[in-house]
Order: structure tokens, then C-alpha cells, then sequence
């Protein structure tokens, strides 16, 4: 079946450093993309979307980039804080009225002091 | 309204046994999902419920597994018959419309069947 999966397992960064997380993405009729963010012991956390008629949206020190070519998918967290270890996960659906999301394996973040 | 909650956090049951799990949804959401996850993956979708109505359900949602909405708010997932494999996390989220309208997971129940 359709499937999003991740590159990397795991990402250490430095603090104050800059992160990315990759994420391929099978499914070309997908429409809009979403990160979250996973803590120990919570349900995911809405991070960003992005919409498959943009490349690019940023948030407050996230920037999610859209490849459809290439069907890639990047998260990118400025200034990596301590509060940013998790798991992160891309998730698409079919359009943003869809109702199921599919997600990828997902990616640990470890942020180091 | 604190967000969805689910009860209980936490399961530990014997092989065989059934057990339920209880979603309340935020109360202005019509819509309420239910997702399986596993250690180390992502959430994989298995039913949801536009009000009362279940309108999607996964091949992952066998026969042992049923889902309630009856009154439109809080729903429950009852696991019959439990199995080693059923052991994960079960997420439910709601929203008021579809992926783009305030999709709001809980923490979570975490099942383990010994």
C-alpha cells in the first residue's frame, strides 16, 4: 500500500544548532502534509502542514520544504533547543478534508547540551 | 476542555481477555478516530465516527476488534479475546472536520497483553 517513511532513525544535534529531518513519501496523489511531534508517554503534537500546491511554509523556528518531484518531504527546526527532543513523524493525507492520516516510521531527535 | 482524553493510560491484561478503552473527544468535534501504534512506529489508522456514524474501518480492525460512538461524544474500543500482538499504544484524536480542522490526538492508552 501508499506509505511515508523517514531517513534517518535517529538525529543528534547540538543545541543551538540547526536540525533536519527528511521524510520520502510514496503516495503522488497525496495533498497535504503534516509534521508532528512525539514526546514519552503522549499522543503526537500538530507541528506544521503544507499544502501539495506550495514548496515551502514556515512556522515560529519551523520551515517544512515540498518536494513533489522528487516526493520529499523536510522538516527544519532553527536553533534546536533542549524542549525539541522527540520523535517526529511526516504524516500525509489526501487533502486537508481527508479524514485518515498515514504515517511515516518516524524520527528520534536527541538534542545535545 | 482539556483536550481528548482517554482512559485508562495504561493496561496490563492476560492473553485472552477482552478489555475497552474509552475516547471523550473534544466536545465541539464531530469527528472521532482511533489509530494503533506500535514502539518505534508511526500511529496506522484503524476506525472513525463522523457523530454517531463509523464511516471508515481499517483491514487492520480484525473481528475481535469493535468500536462505539453511540451518542455522538465519547466512543470506546473493545478488544475481544486478546492477543500478544494486540500490545501497543491506541491513539484516538478528534476534530472538527476533516485532517486541517483542529486534528488533536490524546496521550493514549498503552496496552500490553501478557
Amino acid at each position: 500500500g501508499e506509505s511515508v517513511g523517514l531517513h534517518l532513525p535517529t538525529l543528534s544535534v547540538q543545541e543551538g544548532d540547526n536540525s533536519i529531518i527528511n521524510c520520502a513519501y510514496s503516495n503522488s496523489a497525496s495533498d497535504y502534509f503534516i509534521w508532528y511531534k512525539q514526546e514519552s508517554g503522549k499522543g503526537p503534537q500538530f507541528i506544521i502542514d503544507i499544502r501539495s500546491n506550495m514548496d515551502k511554509r514556515q512556522g515560529q523556528r519551523v520551515t517544512v520544504l515540498l518536494n513533489k518531484t522528487v516526493k520529499h518531504l523536510s522538516l527544519q527546526i532553527a536553533a534546536t533547543q533542549p524542549g525539541d527532543s522527540a520523535v517526529y513523524f511526516c504524516a500525509e493525507s489526501p487533502g486537508a478534508a481527508g479524514n485518515k492520516l498515514t504515517f511515516g516510521g518516524g524520527t528520534r531527535v536527541l538534542v545535545k547540551p | 476542555d482539556t483536550g481528548v482524553s482517554q482512559d485508562p493510560r495504561h493496561k496490563i491484561t492476560k492473553r485472552g481477555q477482552n478489555v475497552t478503552f474509552r475516547c471523550d473527544p473534544i466536545s465541539e468535534h464531530n469527528r472521532l478516530y482511533w489509530y494503533r501504534q506500535t514502539l518505534g512506529q508511526g500511529p496506522e489508522f484503524l476506525t472513525y465516527f463522523q457523530n454517531e456514524a463509523q464511516l471508515e474501518k481499517s483491514r487492520l480492525l480484525s473481528d475481535r476488534f469493535s468500536a462505539e460512538r453511540p451518542k455522538g461524544s465519547f466512543s470506546t474500543l473493545e478488544i475481544q479475546r486478546t492477543e500478544q500482538g494486540d500490545s501497543a499504544m491506541y491513539l484516538c484524536a478528534s476534530s472538527a472536520g476533516g485532517v486541517n480542522y483542529g486534528y488533536t490526538f490524546g496521550s493514549g492508552t498503552r496496552l500490553t497483553v501478557v
